[in-house]
């Protein structure tokens, strides 16, 4: 299982609101920044969020982050079919177990 | 712009080891760490290890240790990641990325090479 705990799936129509949250401890999410990933069917992972809540660039204002204590959230707004892939939120971890930790990924479908 | 490229596709017997190439461009290689990531087939992301290219200083996860090495040349920009005593677990596709603070988890990410462990 994994360090930081996602829900395996989640869905949406066309235009919805979604929420996706990560879970984790005081060593990773309590201590350190979320970044969110977005994975599309056989391609690499791609940077969503960085530092809790900042987009990089070219990445649209649809996607948004946040985090509260020991977890943190990716919402993706006016919810687009091309929106359909795997979410993954990641942390550093200050523990002894190894530093980067990932969560085991939503699967997002757009209904 | 950030660019890593990796090695091809490999195909290995158990008991095996592998290296895989990730080149780098667009940025100063020193001034990034680079972290290694796998994934295996229908699965998540798992955390390997890093290097920070500017003294070869290293950090493993528990779950790899012993069977990984990391490394990176600075004379032609590129990072390594070997993988030793392959079992068919270790079938999977793995990635470099790097990122530019120390206590971060990756930004840029390369394109993924597949690591097929056969008899």
């Amino acid at each position: 299982q994994s360090v930081l705990t996602q829900p395996p799936s989640a869905s949406g129509t066309p235009g919805q609101r979604v929420t996706i949250s990560c879970s984790g401890s005081s060593s990773n999410i309590g201590s350190n920044t979320v970044n969110w990933y977005q994975q599309l069917p056989g391609t690499a992972p791609k940077l969503l969020i960085y530092s809790n809540n900042q987009r990089p660039s070219g990445v649209p204002d649809r996607f948004s982050g946040s985090k509260s204590g020991t977890s943190a959230s990716l919402a993706i707004s006016g919810l687009q079919s091309e929106d359909e892939a795997d979410y993954y939120c990641a942390a550093w971890d200050d523990s002894l177990n190894g530093p980067g930790v990932f969560g085991g990924g939503t699967k997002l479908t757009v209904l | 712009e950030v660019q890593l490229v990796q090695s091809g596709a490999e195909v290995k017997k158990p008991g095996a080891t592998v290296k895989i190439s990730c080149k780098v461009s667009g940025y100063t290689f020193t001034d990034y760490y680079m972290h290694w990531v796998q994934q295996a087939p229908g699965k998540g992301l798992e955390w390997m290890g890093l290097v920070d290219p500017e003294d070869g200083e290293t950090i493993y996860a528990e779950k790899f240790q012993g069977r990984v090495t990391i490394t990176a040349d600075t004379s032609t920009d590129t990072a390594y990641m070997e993988l030793s005593s392959l079992r068919s677990e270790d079938t999977a596709v793995y990635y470099c990325a790097t990122v530019n603070n120390w206590n971060d988890v990756p930004h840029y990410w390369g394109q993924g090479t597949l690591v097929t462990v056969s008899s």
